[in-house]
C-alpha cells in the first residue's frame, strides 16, 4: 500500500498559468478530500467527493479552482489563471469511508511567481 | 468566529518532559482527529477520538464533549516528537474537517 499519491511533489508557474494537481487515493477508499496549507491561513478544506460524486465544495474559490474525480483511482485539482496568493501546500487525502480517519498524501508545493 | 483553537501556538521542552496540548472548539462535534505533522512532511493520523480516552504508546488523546474540548498528553518527550500537532473535527458524519492552528512543539535533547 503506498499510500495516497499526489504528483507533482513541486510546481513552479507563473502568473496567469494553469496548474493541475493529481492525486490517486489509496485503494478501496470512497472518500477523497482537497486540501490547502499556507503558514498564514494554515490548513483550509477545499472540496470532497464520495464514490466520486463531488459532495461539498464549500471551500472551493468560485472562479479559478475546479476538482475533477472522473474515476476511483485519481483524482485532479485544476487552478485557472494562477495568481501569485494560490502558492500553498495543496494536500489530498482519502478515507475508506467516512471522515473517521484520513491519509494524507505529502503534497503538492504550488509556487507562482 | 473560529471554530477550532488550539493551545499553546508553540512549546519548547527538555527531552524527558511531559506536554499537553489543549484543542477548544465551538461547535457540535462528530469526530475529533489529532495529526503530526513534521516540517514540510504529510499529516499522520495520531487518533480518531470523538469521546473518551485512547492510548498508543507515550501518546494519550482525551475528548470531553460536553466541555468542548480534547487533549493530546505526550509523556517522556524525546526529540523526534519535534514537530506540529493538529486537532480538527467534522459535525457531521462524513464531513469537511476543519483543522486547529496547531501546536509547534520543539524538544531539545
Amino acid at each position: 500500500n503506498a499510500g495516497v499519491i499526489q504528483t507533482p511533489r513541486h510546481k513552479v508557474t507563473g502568473k496567469g498559468q494553469e496548474a493541475t494537481l493529481w492525486c490517486e487515493p489509496i485503494s478501496g477508499h470512497s472518500a477523497v478530500f482537497w486540501y490547502r496549507q499556507t503558514i498564514v491561513q494554515g490548513l483550509e478544506f477545499l472540496t470532497y467527493f464520495r464514490n466520486q460524486a463531488p459532495i461539498d465544495d464549500s471551500g472551493m474559490p468560485k472562479e479559478r479552482f475546479s476538482a475533477q474525480m472522473p474515476n476511483q483511482s485519481h483524482s485532479t485539482l485544476k487552478i485557472q489563471s494562477t495568481q501569485p496568493q494560490d502558492s500553498a501546500v495543496y494536500l489530498c487525502a482519502s478515507s475508506p469511508d467516512s471522515a473517521e480517519t484520513l491519509y494524507f498524501g505529502s503534497g503538492t508545493r504550488l509556487t507562482v511567481l | 468566529g473560529q471554530q477550532v483553537q488550539q493551545s499553546p501556538a508553540s512549546l519548547v521542552l527538555q527531552e524527558g518532559e511531559n506536554a499537553e496540548l489543549q484543542c477548544n472548539f465551538s461547535t457540535s462535534l462528530n469526530s475529533m482527529q489529532w495529526f503530526y505533522q513534521r516540517p514540510g512532511g504529510s499529516l499522520v493520523s495520531l487518533f480518531y477520538n470523538p469521546s473518551g480516552t485512547k492510548h498508543s504508546g507515550r501518546l494519550t488523546s482525551t475528548t470531553v464533549i460536553k466541555e468542548r474540548r480534547s487533549s493530546l498528553h505526550i509523556s517522556s518527550s524525546q526529540t523526534t516528537d519535534s514537530g506540529t500537532y493538529l486537532c480538527a473535527l467534522s459535525n457531521n458524519a462524513g464531513a469537511k474537517l476543519t483543522f486547529g492552528g496547531g501546536t509547534r512543539l520543539t524538544v531539545r535533547p
